[in-house]
């Protein structure tokens, strides 16, 4: 079994100043992690993912991640934010072993101020 | 450039008129999935294919149907809307990776804003 937990429904941050949005997850595998960023009426898109290589994960953006295998965390951060990131992240895990079923978490709200 | 298409964008259809949304894809993946995503919340996996094997998600409503005729195409049909199937409807696909792991990227489509009135 695996699930994944977005500890925040909504981040709010001014414009410049670092983002954090935080995943932690459980999983019986070795799992792949992923974020996924989503803006207004729009699919999701591939910001970073996680798969067994380098526990930091540099993605699109600035974005990056760090798996934590002690902590069970996947969190994902910006030096600085910019208006264009608002927008709503999803982190997803997806198991190993033969499945092709990612969990999402709810997914967190990220709101920036000029 | 697009890579996984969906149409219509923006879908209006009566309480219980059937509707159908169409999937396509020019990645050549061999798995296709397709959610429902409410306001506000994670989407939801309503079923997916790998290849031509049909697989259904517990919870999925029988309203919902779906057929994949060929590897580029995926249609999500539901037959009688209500009102509580008002969302947006993904479909995403993945490679679908022969040694069963699952470091596969999904790609998503833009979506189809469903309004059942």
């Amino acid at each position: 079994a695996q699930s994944v937990t977005q500890l925040d429904s909504h981040v709010s941050v001014s414009e410049g100043t670092p983002v954090l949005l935080r995943c932690n997850y459980s999983s019986s595998y070795s799992p792949s992690l992923f974020w996924y960023v989503q803006h207004p009426n729009k699919g999701l898109q591939l910001l970073l993912k996680y798969t067994s290589a380098a526990t930091l994960v540099k993605g699109i953006n600035g974005f990056e991640a760090e798996f934590k295998k002690s902590e069970t965390s996947f969190h994902l951060t910006k030096p600085s934010a910019h208006m264009s990131d608002a927008a709503e992240y999803f982190c997803v895990v997806s198991p190993s072993g033969g499945s092709y079923i990612p969990t999402f978490g709810r997914g967190t709200s990220l709101i920036v101020h000029p | 450039d697009a890579m996984v298409i969906q149409n219509p964008r923006y879908q209006v259809t009566q309480f219980g008129k059937p509707v159908t949304l169409s999937c396509s894809q020019t990645l050549n993946h061999n798995v296709m999935y397709w959610y429902q995503q409410k306001s506000s919340q994670a989407p939801k996996l309503l079923f997916h294919y790998y290849d031509k094997d049909f697989n259904n998600e517990a919870d999925t409503p029988d309203n919902f149907q779906s057929r994949r005729p060929n590897t580029s195409f995926c249609f999500l049909d539901i037959r009688s809307p209500g009102l509580g199937d008002a969302a947006m409807y993904l479909c995403a696909t993945s490679r679908g990776n022969q040694a069963g792991t699952s470091t596969d990227t999904q790609y998503f489509g833009p979506g189809t804003r469903l309004t059942v009135l």
